[in-house]
């Protein structure tokens, strides 16, 4: 696709509900990244996925937070027995993962825990 | 590890007039530089990057930045600002090793003024 695309764009939902963000990289890009945007602040990294290399989930602040990828294409993020705390912008970006080091952003799934 | 400070969380500007945007980083070991761009509503959007070579990168929209290894810093500037040009701006770094993790600085609200 031309640019990285993320759904829903906005997701509203009750505490301790399961949430389901997904994202849709730039066609032939290998390595894809989750982070999270809290309320004026920068950006926090989730976890990685480059090829079939497993992934790098050291930024996962939860156990209730996972993430899959299928090949090199969608990824899901899942946060599960949603908390307050969660309400945050999750963005995903995806690079070729050749060396190239420019990530793209898709626009961001919006998340409001009540 | 890395951390990237970004001074000031709001530079209001008349339009027309210069701008500097201030960031510094830390880190142990080297690192390419960034600096993103974050419309409202929008997703991030790289503005420039320094790899290596001239340490003035010229990007997108008429920016330009400085990288300074020995005062590790690598401030934004632009020399007449628009309106258009309202936004939030982040400055990120990543190890130059196998790591790839952005680590971004809170992020810098530019407000141009009429």
């Amino acid at each position: 696709g031309a640019g990285v695309s993320q759904s829903p764009s906005n997701k509203v939902t009750e505490k301790g509900k399961d949430v389901e963000l997904r994202c849709d990289p730039i066609s032939g890009h290998t390595a894809l990244y989750w982070y999270r945007q809290r309320l004026g602040q920068g950006l926090e990294f989730l976890i990685y996925f480059q090829g079939n290399s497993a992934p790098d989930k050291s930024g996962l602040p939860s156990d209730r937070f996972s993430a899959e990828r299928t090949g090199e294409s969608v990824s899901t993020l899942t946060i599960q027995r949603t908390q307050q705390e969660d309400s945050a912008v999750y963005l995903c970006a995806s690079s070729r993962g050749d060396g190239e080091e420019t990530q793209y952003f898709g626009p961001g799934t919006r998340l409001l825990v009540l | 590890a890395q951390s990237v400070t970004q001074l000031d969380s709001q530079v209001p500007v008349f339009e027309e007039a210069p701008v500097e945007l201030r960031c510094n980083y830390s880190s142990s070991v080297s690192v390419y530089l960034f600096w993103y761009v974050q419309y409202p509503n929008q997703g991030l959007q790289l503005l420039l990057k320094y790899l290596s070579g001239s340490t003035l990168v010229k990007g997108i929209n008429g920016f330009e930045a400085e990288f300074n290894k020995s005062q590790t810093s690598f401030h934004l500037r632009k020399p007449s600002v628009h309106i258009s040009d309202t936004a939030e701006y982040f400055c990120a770094v990543r190890r130059m090793d196998s790591s790839y993790k952005l680590i971004f600085g809170s992020g810098t609200r530019l407000l141009v003024r009429p």
